[in-house]
């Protein structure tokens, strides 16, 4: 079955690169997600990634994939205090399916 | 475009009673998800549906929860005589045909 695991905590200074990861064992997986919860709201779709590329930016973000080694990560340049928030990796194998991982909590320290 | 709209935002039900959880996809979107979200944990996926179909239930318990999207109206996440442990964030969200899913803001079920 799926699964889809991260690290529960992340702490940064502002300024600084956050880099946050994810590993998932369904090798056919076909898009990997990121989402941001921020307190008392849903997901926010940040990017995602076809499981044919290996990288992916868009503005201060960058995503990699390691296919081989099940492994995707994200980048968060510059990291601000607001970017404090939750993050999930997600998986999608199959039809519709999205596999949720248990997110990492991100704070950043002014 | 509104997004996807989840109403109520937070829901207070006593032990035993019914919880009707609202969902609104975005236009265009036919396919909708339904998750559970408890205190510090990630999201675990319950039901997909698309329009008058379940296509996967196998997240749901299958006493007391059901789900429905109906031709006309909102999707409907249903919990019959509700206990303590069924607490949690719900979560829908939508898509169209093979897209990332966006996700509303939640229902908190509080029960007491």
């Amino acid at each position: 079955g799926e699964d889809v695991e991260q690290s529960l905590f992340l702490s940064v200074r502002e300024g600084d690169s956050s880099v946050i990861n994810c590993t998932y064992t369904d090798s056919s997986s076909t898009y990997l997600y990121w989402y941001k919860q921020e307190p008392g709201a849903g997901l926010q779709l940040l990017t995602y990634i076809f499981s044919n590329m290996d990288m992916k930016q868009d503005q201060r973000l960058t995503v990699l994939l390691n296919k081989k080694d099940k492994h995707l990560s994200l980048r968060i340049a510059d990291t601000q205090t607001g970017d404090s928030a939750i993050y999930f990796c997600a998986e999608k194998a199959g039809y519709q399916k999205v596999t949720f991982g248990t997110g990492t909590k991100l704070q950043v320290i002014p | 475009n509104a997004g996807v709209m989840q109403n109520p935002r937070h829901l207070v039900r006593r032990r035993g009673q019914e919880a009707r959880l609202r969902c609104s996809p975005m236009k265009g979107h036919s396919h909708v998800y339904w998750y559970r979200q408890l205190p510090e944990e990630g999201l675990k996926f319950m039901v997909y549906l698309q329009k008058e179909n379940i296509i996967d239930e196998s997240g749901m318990p299958k006493e007391r929860f059901s789900a429905e999207f109906p031709k006309e109206g909102p999707s409907i996440l249903r919990i019959q005589q509700v206990v303590r442990g069924d607490s949690a964030a719900y979560f829908c969200a939508s898509s169209p045909e093979d897209q990332p899913q966006h996700f509303g803001d939640g229902t908190r079920l509080s029960i007491l």
